[in-house]
């Protein structure tokens, strides 16, 4: 069972606009959750975070919010640029459980010119 | 180093052999996790050491996945007798300290084909 869903596995947005990728979990234990990037041959890299105990954070463009209630957080991005486009991992941790990282599927966001 | 690097970056395997893939992290990074990442889906939790000692295997698919940390920096993963579903991307990642809260930093992965 997956414990972390991406459902949408592509996006395509017009540049300049805002770009919303979405992401589900099941396992209430998590408490905090990353966005991850990833270019075609390289390794995934961290964008932004997010505690539980906080419902937004943002830094630049790229923004997070986090739902508990619905077990669900989104990543905005605005304005989106067509070096935005890659895969986007959401991931998830718990902190009494152990180090690891609980990966999405990714989706995969294309930024047309 | 100024990142995670891994090698090699691309490994052909021909059924039953054993291969080695080396992960050199960030330089103090106490924490280091392996991850496979198969075609078209995210990377999956493998194993986590804290310095030399392996902390977590529970990922580890079976017992002929093996890894090792000996002194604390470079991590080598371990696959014998590769069977075809072996293959896959295998990432390593490091971070400052322990705790879930700390930022994981990505090596390039190494691609596995075992034919």
């Amino acid at each position: 069972d997956q414990q972390v869903k991406q459902n949408s596995p592509s996006l395509s947005v017009q540049e300049g606009r805002i770009s919303i990728l979405n992401c589900d979990y099941t396992n209430s234990m998590f408490d905090y959750f990353l966005w991850y990037k990833k270019y075609p041959a390289e390794g995934p890299t961290f964008l932004i975070s997010i505690s539980s105990i906080k419902d937004k954070n943002e830094d630049g463009r790229f923004t997070v919010f986090l739902n508990k209630s619905a077990k669900h957080l989104s990543l905005h991005i605005v304005p989106s640029q067509p070096g935005d486009s890659a895969v986007y991992f959401c991931a998830a941790s718990a902190l009494n459980a152990g180090n690891m990282l609980t990966f999405g599927g990714g989706t995969r966001l294309m930024v047309k010119p | 180093g100024a990142g995670v690097s891994q090698s090699p970056r691309y490994k052909v395997a021909k059924r039953g052999q054993d291969v080695a893939l080396r992960c050199d992290p960030i330089s103090g990074h106490v924490s280091l996790f392996w991850y496979q990442q198969a075609l078209g889906q995210g990377p999956e939790f493998l194993t986590y050491f804290q310095n030399e000692a392996q902390l977590d295997k529970s990922g580890l698919p079976s017992d002929r996945f093996f890894a090792e940390r000996p002194e604390g920096s470079v991590s080598t993963l371990k696959i014998q007798r590769t069977q075809q579903e072996d293959s896959a991307v295998y990432l390593c990642a490091s971070s400052l300290t322990s705790g879930a809260t700390y930022e994981q930093y990505f090596g390039p992965g190494t691609r596995l084909t075992v034919t």
